[in-house]
């Protein structure tokens, strides 16, 4: 049982290249995130999926897109790199509140994916 | 609109010392309260969550927090640390009006235990 699993692990990119993050769980969850780390900022939530098909805007979403075509993945996607987009990216993911009788529940994090932009 | 302030960056303490890290949040509706830990290099762990009942929550390596709801807080303790539980402690809340676990986090706390 792998849990969240983040590829690639680390990535260097010059500006205005293009790149994808890949985001797998194996817990059948519903909800998947994507959030980013920077120092003196805690983690800050760029997109979230609350099933297959479905995406929403988190708190800090430009220049960043996703999709989530299968339940188990969810991609997140830099169309032209910016230096202000260096950080560590962090997926998660949990169950429906509908599963858990509308409880909320801990999310479940990926090892992280550290981001250069030069 | 939720957020949640942890006043202290940084927590030094000696081995076998108390600790007890701050959070306090401010949401206009009832919240979930979470403590993350992450370690060096590391994704993030859940330490341990208020959702509904008692207010004093535990974890399974000895920290507890206490939800106060009169002051806004979710402070974590532990009675005595070890060098392991040296790491970053991130206080996050979810507002229990959402349809999804969205989590708002604080700055973090980084504490260092000294031998």
């Amino acid at each position: 049982n792998a849990g969240v699993t983040q590829t690639p692990k680390f990535r260097v990119l010059k500006t205005g290249q293009s790149m994808t993050l890949l985001c797998a769980q194996d817990m059948n969850h519903e909800y998947m995130y994507w959030y980013r780390q920077d120092p003196g900022m805690g983690l800050r939530l760029i997109h979230y999926s609350v099933g297959e098909g479905t995406t929403a805007k988190g708190e800090v979403p430009d220049g960043y897109n996703v999709s989530r075509l299968k339940k188990q993945n969810f991609l997140l996607g830099l169309e032209s790199a910016a230096p202000s987009q260096t950080s560590v990216y962090f997926c998660a993911s949990s169950y429906s509140r509908t599963r858990t009788g509308g409880l909320g529940q801990p999310q479940h994090f990926g090892d992280g994916t550290r981001l250069s932009i030069l | 609109a939720q957020s949640v302030t942890q006043l202290d960056s940084q927590v030094p303490v000696f081995e076998e010392a108390p600790v007890e890290l701050r959070c306090n949040y401010s949401s206009s509706v009832s919240v979930y309260l979470f403590w993350y830990v992450q370690y060096p290099n590391q994704g993030l762990q859940l330490l341990l969550k208020y959702l509904s009942g008692s207010t004093l929550v535990e974890s399974i390596n000895g920290f507890e927090a206490e939800f106060n709801k009169s002051q806004t807080s979710f402070h974590l303790r532990k009675p005595s640390v070890h060098i392991s539980d040296t790491a970053e402690y991130f206080c996050a809340v979810s507002p229990r009006s959402y349809n999804t676990d969205k989590l708002i986090f604080g700055t973090g706390t980084r504490l260092q235990v000294f031998p």
